[in-house]
C-alpha cells in the first residue's frame, strides 16, 4: 500500500511553546489529508480535514487558531500546535487519501503517529 | 451525529480459536467499512475493508457486512497471541471524507 510518513514520532515541549508535525505522502499525491488525535484508551477523533490549496475544515470543538493546518502541496500537510498546554498531550495521527470516486472503497493510509508530551 | 459502536472488551480467546468482533453504525448512508488493528503506542494498521453486503475473506480474516442491520463484523480464525491488540472499526460516509472510528475492542489471545 501507499506510504505516509509522519515526523517527528515523539516530541516533548514546554508549556506555551509551539510544535509542528509533518505528514508526507511518499509515493502518491494526497489531495486530502486528515488529522486525528487519540487520547489514552480512546479511539481516534477527527480534528480536521485538509485539502491541498484550501483552508482546513475543523471538527466541532477543535480550535482552528490553536491547531494550525497547512496543506501547501499534494504531498505535505503540517499541523502546528500553538501555545501548547499539558492537556494537548496526545497521540496525533495523520491520514492521507487520493480522493475522487475511487477513494470511496480504498483504504486510508495512516502515518506512524506523533506522541506529543507537553511539560 | 454519526456514531460507530464497538464493545470495548476485553475479548479473551484461546490460541487457535475464532475471535468475533462486532461493530454497529448509526449512519445508514455509510458506504464503506474498515477494520484496523492497533498495537499499544502505534498507528492503526489496515486489516481489510468491505463495501458490499456479505462476506469478504483475506487469509485468516473475514469481514461481514449487513447494511440493513447496520452491522459489520470481523472474524479471526486460528487466533494467535500476536493478534492480541485493539481492533478498530471505521466507517466512511462518502468518497473523500474522513473515517469515523469506534472506540475499539481489545482482543487478548492466550497461548
Amino acid at each position: 500500500g501507499a506510504v505516509v510518513s509522519q515526523h517527528p514520532s515523539r516530541v516533548i515541549c514546554k508549556s506555551g511553546t509551539s510544535v509542528k508535525i509533518e505528514c508526507r505522502s511518499l509515493d502518491f499525491q494526497a489531495t486530502t489529508m486528515f488529522w486525528y488525535r487519540q487520547f489514552p484508551k480512546q479511539s481516534l477523533m477527527l480534528m480536521a480535514t485538509s485539502n491541498e490549496g484550501s483552508k482546513a475544515t475543523y471538527e466541532q470543538g477543535v480550535e482552528k487558531d490553536k491547531f494550525l493546518i497547512n496543506h501547501a502541496s499534494l504531498t505535505l500537510s503540517t499541523l502546528t500546535v500553538t501555545s501548547a498546554h499539558p492537556e494537548d498531550s496526545s497521540f496525533y495521527i495523520c491520514s492521507a487519501g487520493t480522493g475522487g470516486i475511487a477513494a470511496l472503497n480504498t483504504e486510508a493510509f495512516f502515518g506512524q503517529g506523533t506522541r506529543l508530551t507537553v511539560v | 451525529q454519526k456514531e460507530v459502536e464497538q464493545n470495548s472488551g476485553p475479548l479473551s480467546v484461546p490460541e487457535g480459536a475464532i475471535a468475533s468482533l462486532n461493530c454497529t453504525y448509526s449512519d445508514r448512508g455509510s458506504q464503506s467499512f474498515f477494520w484496523y488493528r492497533q498495537y499499544s503506542g502505534k498507528s492503526p494498521e489496515l486489516i481489510m475493508f468491505i463495501y458490499s453486503n456479505g462476506d469478504k475473506e483475506d487469509g485468516r480474516f473475514t469481514a461481514q457486512l449487513n447494511k440493513a442491520s447496520q452491522y459489520v463484523s470481523l472474524l479471526i480464525r486460528d487466533s494467535q497471541p500476536s493478534d492480541s491488540a485493539t481492533y478498530l472499526c471505521a466507517v466512511r460516509h462518502q468518497a473523500g471524507t474522513a473515517l469515523i472510528f469506534g472506540k475499539g475492542t481489545t482482543l487478548s489471545v492466550s497461548s
